[in-house]
């Protein structure tokens, strides 16, 4: 079963503007959330965090929100840049053993 | 370079064959997970280590997958009798053992089994 979910696979948006990827998630012990960035031929990095006792968590160009009684989070991209394309993994851990859940991705594609 | 390190990149094998891939976790880290990537999936969990011991595993990790980290340093995963299933990308990540601690990953292993 899969516990983090991720929809809408693709997403394209002009170089300056705002990227928006969501998340959901069905577990509701998840504590804490990550968001992740993966080019081809390369393991996933790490891009950001945000546990669960904060609602918004900031670090440059890239914002992560999170709704806990609706068991969703965000990330926002701003601006978008051309080194932004990539595939963006949503993930969540519980009870701090660090055992990620991930979801399936999303492709961002950003046009210059 | 103090990043994770898998090897071999690429392994094409044929179905039955045993293989064996290895993880060189970030030094000072004392954790260590097996994740399985397949074509449009996210990674997904299957086994970790703190230190030496084994203290999880995934219902994925049948009886022909087995993982070891003897000295608590680097990671071998070894699969026998393979089957065109198991073709996937294998990653391999660290941490430190701190409470909500990231995981770096390395590049993983791409597995193809004919």
């Amino acid at each position: 079963d899969q516990q983090v979910k991720q929809n809408s696979p693709s997403l394209s948006v002009q170089e300056g503007r705002i990227s928006i990827l969501n998340c959901d998630y069905t577990n509701s012990m998840f504590d804490y959330f990550l968001w992740y960035k993966k080019y081809p031929a390369e393991g996933p990095t790490f891009l950001i965090s945000i546990s669960s006792i904060k609602d918004k968590n900031e670090d440059g160009r890239f914002t992560v929100f999170l709704n806990k009684s609706a068991k969703h989070l965000s990330l926002h991209i701003v601006p978008s840049q051309p080194g932004d394309s990539a595939v963006y993994f949503c993930a969540a851990s519980q009870g701090g053993n660090n055992r990620l859940a991930f979801g399936k991705g999303n492709q961002v594609v950003v046009i210059p | 370079d103090t990043g994770v390190s898998q090897d071999p990149r690429h392994k094409i094998t044929k179905r039955g064959q045993n293989v064996t891939f290895r993880c060189d976790p970030i030094s000072e880290h004392n954790r260590l997970y097996w994740y399985r990537q397949t074509l449009g999936q996210g990674p997904e969990f299957l086994t970790y280590f703190q230190n030496e011991a084994q203290l999880e595993k995934s219902r994925l990790l049948s009886d022909r997958f087995s993982a070891e980290r003897p000295k608590g340093s680097f990671s071998t995963l070894e699969i026998q009798r393979t089957e065109q299933g198991d073709s996937a990308m294998y990653l391999c990540a660290s941490s430190l053992e701190v409470l909500n601690e990231k995981l770096f990953f390395g590049s993983g292993t791409q597995l193809s089994v004919l």
